[in-house]
């Protein structure tokens, strides 16, 4: 099953524009992660954000993460054509438990 | 420094076959997961490996067994292929104590 929601499931921007996803899973997380999938191909971690924490940065991302609202954010600046691909949330369930949940994912297309 | 690597990349199987896809770790990596993707969706876990054990499983039928082996590579097998069975099959690696999953590029498996 599906725990993380990614909205929207597809997003269409111009190069050096902004790109926001958002992501709602349902139980108490550990961690939530995002990850990048170029078609067909492994997953690529970007960004992990601990349970505690508000807000991360990483280059050109930022992620947010509101616990009260069960949801996160991943913020990409200055968006590139190479950008072009599936992004996805996951959230790792309690601790010590590695396994993670994903969400089905934010297909972004950056036209040049 | 070699990634996660997989094998077969590709493969196709008939109804009722039997099939097993091998991966092996990145360096350092005691851990060893494996994902099921199907076309347009987020990776399911299937079941994740620590110690030569079966740590976690999700929610997948016995037909689907592994293995993880002294140099901590593994192998999933699955039994009495279904069509449904068809999809990406990812395995991912994670170092001691971190919940970053590094991924390999996956074995793509078809079922007619």
């Amino acid at each position: 099953s599906q725990q993380g929601e990614e909205d929207p499931q597809a997003l269409s921007i111009q190069e050096g524009e902004n790109a926001t996803m958002n992501c709602s899973y349902k139980t108490s997380i550990n961690n939530l992660q995002w990850y990048r999938q170029n078609s067909g191909r492994g997953l690529v971690h970007l960004i992990l954000i601990r349970s505690n924490e508000r807000e991360k940065h990483s280059g050109r991302l930022r992620v947010t993460l509101d616990t009260s609202k069960k949801s996160s954010s991943l913020l990409i600046t200055a968006s590139r054509a190479a950008d072009t691909a599936s992004y996805f949330c996951a959230t790792e369930e309690g601790t010590g438990r590695r396994a993670l949940t994903f969400g089905s994912g934010t297909r972004l297309q950056v036209q040049p | 420094d070699a990634g996660v690597t997989q094998s077969p990349t590709h493969l196709i199987k008939t109804r009722g076959q039997q099939v097993t896809l091998r991966c092996s770790p990145k360096s350092g990596h005691d851990t060893v997961s494996w994902y099921q993707q199907a076309l347009g969706q987020g990776p399911q876990f299937i079941f994740q490996y620590y110690e030569e054990e079966e740590r976690q499983r999700g929610n997948f039928p016995d037909r689907f067994s592994g293995h993880q082996f002294p140099n901590y590579s593994s192998e999933l097998n699955v039994n009495a292929l279904l069509l449904g069975d068809s999809a990406l099959y990812l395995c991912a690696s994670s170092p001691p104590n971190t919940g970053e999953l590094f991924f390999g590029e996956g074995s793509r498996l078809t079922v007619l």
